[in-house]
């Protein structure tokens, strides 16, 4: 089945700070996601993302599928964005239109 | 997008017992979902509950240890059976409001299960 890798594991980042989460898929993709995982658990959705470029306030994520990789980029981040940023992208076992996930990238903003 | 109400949102509960999370969606939706996400790691797909018939389990999960039903297009409940503090995780719920593959998932919130 489809693999996703993300990058980094860890990202720790002062208030008002910049950054670029990246994901990389095993194969080509018709089917990718953004989310954010809150310290209650709560999965958030950012961005359905197959293909191209989408922006929402601060958020804005770039799908290359040619290449394999999506980026979410945060700006001018604020503690309130901390917790685990996950892609996911086709599940391809038995339920084939579940989803496969990457192991995350726990962000803390720090003030 | 979906609202998708989901109980108990956590419990702790014995081992040996059993707990069963409930799934509520206010519209109807053509894919379910169930997930599970152990400590510190990422989310694994459970299975795909389908309406009027078996649910379809994933590689390591069987229907005698997370039964799972779904009696129409808004309703679906997991049991997680028999717990060991092993099945201690988030279990979320999952849909899709439309058929096939290149479509959103949304999320309920979880639930919280720690078995002692």
């Amino acid at each position: 089945g489809i693999q996703v890798e993300q990058s980094p594991p860890d990202l720790i980042l002062q208030e008002g700070a910049n950054s670029t989460l990246r994901c990389n898929f095993s194969d080509s993709v018709n089917n990718l996601q953004w989310f954010h995982q809150n310290p209650w658990g709560q999965l958030i959705n950012l961005f359905y993302i197959p293909s191209g470029t989408k922006q929402n306030g601060r958020l804005s994520a770039t799908t290359v599928a040619t290449e394999r990789y999506s980026l979410l980029y945060i700006s001018s981040s604020q503690t309130t964005d901390s917790g685990v940023y996950f892609c996911a992208g086709p599940y391809s076992g038995g339920g084939a239109d579940g989803l496969t996930f990457g192991k995350g990238t726990h962000l803390i903003i720090q003030p | 997008s979906a609202v998708i109400s989901q109980k108990p949102s956590r419990d702790i509960c014995q081992r040996g017992t059993s707990l069963t999370i409930q799934c509520q969606v206010d519209s109807q939706v053509t894919m379910m979902f169930w997930y599970r996400q152990q400590p510190g790691q990422s989310l694994t797909l459970i299975a795909t509950a389908n309406q009027g018939s078996e649910a379809t389990y994933e590689s390591g999960f069987v229907i005698d240890k997370f039964p799972i039903s779904r009696p129409n297009l808004t309703f679906s409940t997991l049991t997680v059976s028999n717990m060991s503090p092993e099945d201690s995780s988030i279990y979320l719920c999952s849909v899709k409001p439309l058929q096939g593959g290149n479509t959103e998932a949304f999320f309920g919130q979880g639930t919280r299960l720690t078995v002692v």
